[in-house]
């Protein structure tokens, strides 16, 4: 089946620092989504990439898409605590989810 | 007002039990999912409907029913409870299927244990 996996497992860093996370997949996509889990909580959105962009940015977050590696890569810039969370992508075939990365950032 | 609401958010009960979880959204999506979250936090889809259809069936033991009697609802039915089955269960929708690149929203989750 056609899942995004995220890496690293897990991620700590100090406040103001930036974070990445990146995402590899196995087949051609039309797109990719990130989503972030509180803890405790569901899913939510936060910025979908198309196979036809390289790189989207919202706020502090940017987004790039490589699809010849068949990877993408989530970067928080400035990061804060509130951004501690499990971040998962998924690709269009069948919105199928990895174990997420989960990111601590202490203040 | 929520947007996808699922019931009840913490179940306990006894292997061997018949439950259910109910879920509905007012988004007016037409496509709704169930994923099962493991203590890894492991994220796998189980089920997908679209228009009360049933698009997505993942290998998931047939102990597991999905029922839509709507396109605002789909509930999940568990047979035989088994200890395995202790996980956190995601309902969700989107408009239209996901491979159109649309956005999946989530509830939030309901916690079962299998004593």
């Amino acid at each position: 089946s056609q899942q995004g996996e995220e890496d690293p497992q897990a991620l700590s860093i100090q406040e103001g620092e930036n974070a990445t996370m990146n995402c590899s997949y196995k087949t051609s996509i039309n797109n990719l989504q990130w989503y972030r889990q509180n803890s405790g909580r569901g899913l939510v959105h936060l910025i979908l990439i198309r196979s036809n962009e390289r790189e989207k940015h919202s706020g502090r977050l940017r987004v790039t898409l490589d699809t010849s590696k068949k990877s993408s890569s989530l970067l928080i810039t400035a990061s804060r605590a509130a951004d501690t969370a499990s971040y998962f992508c998924a690709t269009d075939s069948g919105m199928r989810f990895g174990a997420g990365t989960r990111l601590t950032v202490k203040p | 007002d929520t947007a996808v609401s699922q019931t009840p958010k913490y179940l306990v009960t006894q292997m061997g039990n018949d439950k259910s979880i109910k879920c509905e959204q007012n988004l007016g999506h037409d496509t709704m999912y169930w994923y099962k979250q493991d203590s890894k936090k492991f994220l796998k889809i189980m089920f997908s409907y679209n228009n009360k259809e049933l698009i997505i069936n993942e290998t998931v033991p047939n102990r597991f029913s999905p029922k839509s009697p709507d396109k605002a609802h789909l509930n999940l039915h568990i047979n035989s409870l088994e200890l395995g089955d202790s996980a956190v269960y995601f309902c969700a929708s989107s408009q239209g299927m996901s491979s159109s690149g649309n956005t999946i929203y989530f509830g939030e989750g309901s916690w079962l244990t299998v004593v």
